[in-house]
């Protein structure tokens, strides 16, 4: 399948300091990509749906201003978290969605990266 | 939006019985439903999915049912194992974006 990669894998951080993280399609090209978070034993929440050269599109809650998403090409998006607080303190996956056609066969799946888990302090 | 429920959240058998986990969803228009295995500390994988043209897919010991009217869809895991152990996730896409919602996840223990 396709990979998906996610830098970095652990970050700690001060209040208040502001966290990139990366999510990099290494051998396809993803146009739209999505950002979740996940607490403990908890299911997978979704952020926002991040395409290719637009704005991305965050889901009903979440602070478009407070976690920035860049899709700046084909094969990267980037998810700043903004003066992060400890509630910010999760684990964050990106996925990149791929599409496509093979024979009748179409197909629509999602490719999940390693995670990043942010601790706030 | 798209609604899935999943259940049960927890879920222990004994190596080598069936294990099954349910969910339902709200919204008509989805056409997609894929299962994930997640592994403690680790992304989710995908294992199987299935389409809405679909009524019943399998693979080795894993099988998929969707019943579109009822709009539910099962996952089956046959002769389990212990490194079948994880929480597993059903989905389904819908909207426009075709964007995912999952559900709340099972935690399956299979015991020696």
């Amino acid at each position: 399948g396709a990979v998906v990669s996610q830098h970095p894998s652990r970050v700690i951080c001060k209040s208040g300091t502001s966290v990139k993280i990366e999510c990099r399609s290494l051998d396809f090209q993803a146009t739209t990509m999505f950002w979740y978070r996940q607490f403990p034993k908890k299911s997978l929440m979704l952020m926002a749906t991040s395409n290719e050269g637009s704005k991305a599109t965050y889901e009903q809650g979440v602070e478009k201003d407070k976690f920035l998403i860049n899709h700046a090409s084909l094969t990267l998006s980037t998810l700043t978290v903004t003066s992060a607080h400890p509630e910010d303190s999760s684990f964050y996956i990106c996925s990149a969605r791929v599409t496509g056609t093979s024979g009748r066969r179409s197909y629509n799946e999602q490719f999940f990266g390693p995670g990043t888990r942010l601790t706030v302090l | 939006g798209e609604n899935v429920e999943q259940h049960p959240s927890t879920l222990s058998v004994q190596e080598g019985d069936s294990a099954v986990i349910k969910c339902t969803y709200s919204d008509s228009a989805s056409n997609y439903f894929p299962w994930y295995k997640q592994e403690l500390g680790k992304r989710p994988q995908l294992i199987i999915d299935i389409r809405s043209n679909v009524g019943e897919k399998k693979d080795q010991r894993i099988a998929v049912t969707l019943n579109k009217t009822a709009k539910h869809f099962s996952l089956h895991i046959t002769e389990t194992q212990p490194e079948d152990s994880a929480v597993y996730f059903c989905a389904a896409l819908s909207g426009g974006y075709q964007k995912v919602t999952f559900g709340i996840g099972t935690k399956l223990q299979v015991i020696p």
